[in-house]
């Protein structure tokens, strides 16, 4: 089965300075990767999903991006951070096909300040 | 752009109690349901994927049914215990391999 790895797991980091969170993958291979926020008292909603390597789907426009370089790596950025990007972040996996499970990785609680 | 409902928002239920909550979704036109369960701080869990109209799927006491020609699921707990106490969110995996989460229910199951 696969394992999902996120790092860090708490992050605070001032307004305007950088951000680049890292998700890596074990146990599959191709498999379909998603980046997740969950903002204070609000639900998950789904930033980026990669289908293969350099591929790279957005679903809501801000000053986030994504980059998947390797099969099993996707990692979440920004140039420069703004108070509402602090939240929960969630990075998931799946296999290809419809019957596959989705499994999410622990986690990055991300404060800005 | 697919709107995926969940119902009661939060339900409170006794040590013991049976409860089901809804998913809704005005479109059969998906790849796939999921279900999770997502407790406080922690990553949201798989419970269960569904494709076809008339699924019904199993684990523990804990089970789900979908009827995509009337676009609703349905999630079962038997007998809740304290540890059910999560919140549960539904979400459709669309052709385009992305996501769509409901807002989910927020269950308390009191001892």
């Amino acid at each position: 089965s696969q394992t999902i790895h996120q790092w860090p797991a708490t992050l605070v980091q001032p307004v305007g300075s950088p951000l680049s969170l890292e998700c890596t993958v074990e146990g599959t291979s191709n498999p379909n990767l998603y980046w997740y926020r969950q903002a204070a008292g609000r639900g998950l909603q789904l930033l980026f999903y990669s289908v293969g390597i350099g591929q790279i789907s957005s679903e809501v426009p801000q000053n986030l991006s994504a980059s998947r370089p390797q099969d099993r790596q996707f990692i979440l950025s920004s140039k420069k951070l703004l108070l509402s990007d602090s939240g929960f972040y969630l990075c998931a996996c799946k296999g290809q096909g419809s019957s596959y499970e989705q499994y999410f990785g622990p986690g990055t609680r991300l404060t800005v300040t | 752009i697919l709107n995926v409902e969940q119902s009661p928002q939060s339900l409170h239920v006794q040590e013991g109690d049976s409860t089901n909550f809804t998913c809704s979704f005005p479109s059969s036109n998906f790849y796939a349901l999921h279900w999770y369960r997502w407790e406080t701080a922690k990553s949201p869990e798989a419970l269960f994927v569904m494709t076809l109209n008339g699924d019904e799927k199993k684990k523990g006491r804990i089970s789900a049914t979908l009827n995509t020609k009337e676009g609703y699921s349905y999630l079962y707990i038997k007998g809740s215990q304290p540890e059910d106490s999560a919140t549960y969110l539904c979400a459709l995996h669309n052709y385009g391999q992305n996501f769509v989460f409901g807002p989910g229910t927020r269950l308390s199951v009191l001892p």
